[in-house]
């Protein structure tokens, strides 16, 4: 079955570099997905990724994909207050109904 | 271009009320799909409608629990005889080739 752990909390400083881990298990995924939820908000894509790359970069946001390891990682670049959310990986395996599976949540915490 | 819409934003039911929650995908949009976020936890699928179908209601709970998509009007989830743990927030997204949209989501409270 499919399942997507990713670690509940993450607390950096306003300005370092934020990096939120994921992993998943279906083989199969083809896109791979970081969505945003600020309080009391829905999901926002932020970014996504096809499981033929590696590497995505848009703007602050670095996402990479070890498929090996079945491992995917956001990074964000000089993180702000405004950036406090919680960060939810997604995978979507190739077969079946084309439904996302997502993690649980990791909750960013910005600090000045 | 409204985005998904997802009616009511707040929803306060009584135990053993029913609650039904809306959802208007994005234009031109014609899969929906709904997801249960309950407190400190992920988003749960639960059932993948298109117009008039319902296509994978595999993550919808076996009792009291309904949706429909017709072919005029919002999706509609509905929830009979709700239960205190029903208590959560229900989102809702249509999805296009790149990514999911998601509506703003209606927190459910029974008290």
């Amino acid at each position: 079955g499919e399942d997507v752990e990713q670690s509940l909390f993450l607390s950096v400083r306003e300005g370092d570099s934020s990096v939120i881990n994921c992993t998943y298990t279906d083989s199969s995924s083809t896109y791979l997905y970081w969505y945003k939820q600020e309080p009391g908000a829905g999901l926002q894509l932020l970014t996504y990724i096809f499981s033929n790359m590696d590497m995505k970069q848009d703007q602050r946001l670095t996402v990479l994909l070890n498929k090996k390891d079945k491992h995917l990682s956001l990074r964000i670049a000089d993180t702000q207050t405004g950036d406090s959310a919680i960060y939810f990986c997604a995978e979507q395996a190739s077969g079946g109904s084309y439904i996302p599976t997502f993690g649980r949540g990791t909750s960013l915490i910005v600090h000045p | 271009n409204a985005g998904v819409m997802q009616n009511p934003r707040h929803l306060v039911r009584r135990r053993g009320q029913e609650a039904r929650l809306r959802c208007s995908p994005m234009k031109g949009h014609s899969h929906v799909y709904w997801y249960r976020q309950l407190p400190e936890e992920g988003l749960k699928f639960m059932v993948y409608l298109q117009k008039e179908n319902i296509i994978d209601e595999s993550g919808m709970p076996k009792e009291r629990f309904s949706a429909e998509f017709p072919k005029e009007g919002p999706s509609i989830l509905r929830i009979q005889q709700v239960v205190r743990g029903d208590s959560a927030a229900y989102f809702c997204a249509s999805s296009r080739a790149d990514g999911y949209t998601f509506g703003s989501g209606t927190r459910l409270t029974v008290v």
